[in-house]
């Protein structure tokens, strides 16, 4: 089966600017989690979406939010975009979104804040 | 709050040579604990997981793992390594709320290069 898809692969915007990313998981898996990735402070948790209600956050400013669809895909959109923001944008899909529950992990947007 | 170390930042291992990776964490409870391996410009692949039960875990691509609660540390091991192991280690605990959901704090990742 298709493993979990992120769109676009890469991406450059410009400080002060929005940008939306996508994320479908696997079929049937109802939990999709976010994480940044940057050299500096490694892998840290953004939010996890289940049945399309945010059920944990991580500790980012408000400019970072997501929403879940129906059909499970994700988004998440940074506003205002600082250069700090640069980095690998993560998502995983997991059948319930339980830690017993195996996470399978994009292979990620590369946003690049100029 | 829970926390994971990763000692290395970068090791260099022979190709046929053994390796382990070291990993400590900081959490109250029994933690769950877990192993990914990152290739450049990919995502994170798990390589095994620990739950409970037997402490010596194994895992895909010829990884075990050893749980010690005395210690709080969970080392990554493989008795050969192959050229196609270079990549990035990313140890990572589990962080449950409320018993229904839960998200991962990782390690910063231990960069593995084998030399022919």
């Amino acid at each position: 089966k298709a493993g979990v898809t992120q769109t676009p692969r890469y991406l450059i915007k410009t400080r002060g600017q929005q940008v939306t990313l996508s994320c479908s998981p696997i079929s049937g898996h109802r939990s999709v989690s976010w994480y940044q990735q940057t050299p500096g402070q490694g892998l840290q948790f953004l939010f996890e979406y289940f049945s399309e209600t945010q059920r944990n956050k991580g500790n980012f400013p408000g400019r970072f939010s997501g929403r879940q669809f129906s059909n499970s895909r994700s988004e998440m959109n940074v506003s205002t975009l600082e250069l700090g923001d640069s980095a690998l944008y993560l998502c995983a899909s997991s059948a319930t979104g339980r830690l017993n529950t195996e996470a399978f992990f994009g292979q990620g947007t590369r946003l690049t804040v100029v | 709050a829970q926390s994971v170390t990763q000692p290395d930042i970068h090791i260099t291992v022979s190709e046929g040579a053994s390796l382990e990776l070291r990993c400590n964490y900081s959490y109250g409870a029994t933690p769950y604990l877990f192993w990914y391996v990152q290739s450049p410009g990919q995502g994170l692949q798990l390589l095994l997981k620990y739950f409970s039960g037997d402490t010596l875990v194994q895992g895909i691509k010829g990884f075990e793992a050893e749980f010690k609660r005395s210690q709080s540390s969970f080392n990554l091991r493989k008795p050969s390594v192959h050229w196609s192991d270079a990549a990035e280690y990313f140890c990572a605990v589990g962080a449950e709320y409320g018993g229904s959901q839960g998200n991962l704090i990782f390690g910063k990742g231990t960069k593995l290069s084998v030399k022919p």
